[in-house]
């Protein structure tokens, strides 16, 4: 167990909703990532949190947007979903945005767009 | 850019055997990070082992080390006495060691099947 918790486990949606999916970082732990895994793929880097900031984005387009509150913890939006979007959603954190290099991921959140 | 390429996407190895996962990148920087990380079924990414380029040392810990090639570009992975838990995805990962960089980049995963 890492510490990081995702809600919800899964989630099934259709072409054109809105999704928030939502993350808990390990307590100490400011920093949080996320990324899109697609069937079959490894993980792409979505963007990062780092206190309440967004800080560096991934090549992914503006419908996907994010929030960090004050206790850390992180949710990520997705608007106008498409079926591409399908895909295990995770997260991850680290102590500081400098030690990204250390980081502990969720078990992901899986969404199915139909 | 920065890409990781692990061309073996399937594996297996009978427990208790060794076993050895390719990775290779490609990067202008001097200065990252490489890591291994499993994914289970569970499909909690858990990191096995990380490396340094700095440090010219391969990294172990326990059954599992790296053959770390700087020059070559290669990361591979050993896994010694193979148990039926280290049934996993696998994947290669790349991390500039820049200021603030926080863009971890992914191979795309080998399957691996430890078989009883």
């Amino acid at each position: 167990e890492t510490g990081v918790t995702q809600s919800p486990t899964h989630l099934i949606k259709t072409r054109g909703q809105q999704v928030t999916l939502r993350c808990s970082s390990q307590s100490g732990h400011n920093t949080v990532s996320w990324y899109q895994q697609a069937l079959g793929q490894g993980p792409q880097f979505i963007f990062q949190y780092y206190r309440e900031e967004e800080n560096g984005r991934g090549n992914f387009p503006p419908r996907f947007s994010g929030l960090q509150f004050p206790n850390y913890s992180s949710e990520l939006n997705v608007n106008a979903l498409e079926l591409d979007d399908s895909a295990l959603y995770l997260c991850a954190s680290s102590l500081d945005r400098q030690t990204t290099y250390i980081q502990y991921f969720g078990a992901g959140t899986r969404l199915s767009v139909l | 850019a920065q890409t990781v390429t692990q061309s073996q996407p399937e594996m297996s190895v009978q427990e208790a055997e060794t076993v050895t996962l390719s990775c290779t990148y490609d990067t202008s920087e001097n200065n990252y990070y490489l890591f291994w990380y499993k994914q289970p079924p569970s499909r909690q990414m858990i990191l096995v082992i990380r490396q340094e380029a700095y440090k010219q040392q391969n990294a172990t810990e326990n059954r599992f080390s790296v053959n770390f090639q700087k020059a070559a570009k290669s990361f591979s992975l050993k896994i010694s006495d193979s148990q039926l838990g280290d049934t996993a995805m696998y994947f290669c990962a790349f991390m500039t060691a820049l200021y603030n960089n926080n863009d971890v980049r992914f191979g795309a995963g080998t399957r691996l099947t430890v078989k009883p």
